[in-house]
């Protein structure tokens, strides 16, 4: 149980494009899911908590108009990557805690950006 | 602010032999303490969480780690490693009132030979 897809996997984009990944909890209830970005051999950093039905809530640094998150169900979130450029290029990971579990988060297995 | 440090980003190991790696947080609150595993491609998984009571806390692959107060440290040990265990291990720290955000170690790379 507690599973945690995220799509697509990978993903190469122009500069100046947009891109979305989706989050989605497959097998449980999720009123609250992190999105999490992740540097060649650094540290998950947390960019932003998405709560459904509400605003994210960002951490300092993050540009909110660059990284839009949407959460409208307690199944599914997504993050979306306005106007990338080659610097946005990295690992973004979501994860999920669910209605009862509320320390564990259930991680999705990432997405690997590319901007060229 | 809390922090993580992970002093080891590889530590090599042959299989069979025992391995610690090594995690110490920085906090002035109390905290709750995680160890995550992520194998290749693939997301994190939580190996094992202290949160309150025995301050040894087990996996169910034979990994356990020993919440130490005054020295902040949760390291992870196995006595006995596999093949299997290959894999990056990530400590992470959840701070008592900080809205329960995981602060993440910069993760440890285990790489057990034959």
């Amino acid at each position: 149980g507690a599973v945690v897809s995220q799509h697509p996997s990978r993903v190469i984009c122009k500069s100046g494009t947009s891109v979305k990944i989706e989050c989605r909890s497959l097998d449980f209830q999720a009123t609250t899911m992190f999105w999490y970005r992740q540097f060649p051999k650094k540290s998950l950093m947390l960019m932003a908590t998405s709560n459904e039905g509400s605003k994210a809530t960002y951490e300092q640094g993050v540009e909110k108009d660059k990284f839009l998150i949407n959460h409208a169900s307690l199944t599914l979130s997504t993050l979306t990557v306005t106007s990338a450029h080659p610097e946005d290029s990295s690992f973004y990971i979501c994860s999920a805690r669910d209605l009862t579990g509320q320390l564990t988060q259930y991680f999705g297995p990432g997405t690997r950006l590319l901007v060229l | 602010a809390q922090s993580v440090t992970q002093l080891d980003s590889q530590v090599p190991v042959f299989e069979e032999a025992p391995v610690e790696l090594r995690c110490n947080y920085s906090s002035s609150v109390s905290v709750y303490l995680f160890w995550y595993v992520q194998y290749p491609n693939q997301g994190l998984q939580l190996l094992l969480k202290y949160l309150s009571g025995s301050t040894l806390v087990e996996s169910i692959n034979g990994f356990e780690a020993e919440f130490n107060k005054s020295q902040t440290s949760f390291h992870l040990r196995k006595p006995s490693v596999h093949i299997s265990d290959t894999a990056e291990y990530f400590c992470a720290v959840i701070v008592t009132g900080g809205g329960n955000k995981l602060t993440f170690g910069t993760g440890t790379q285990l790489k057990v030979e034959l």
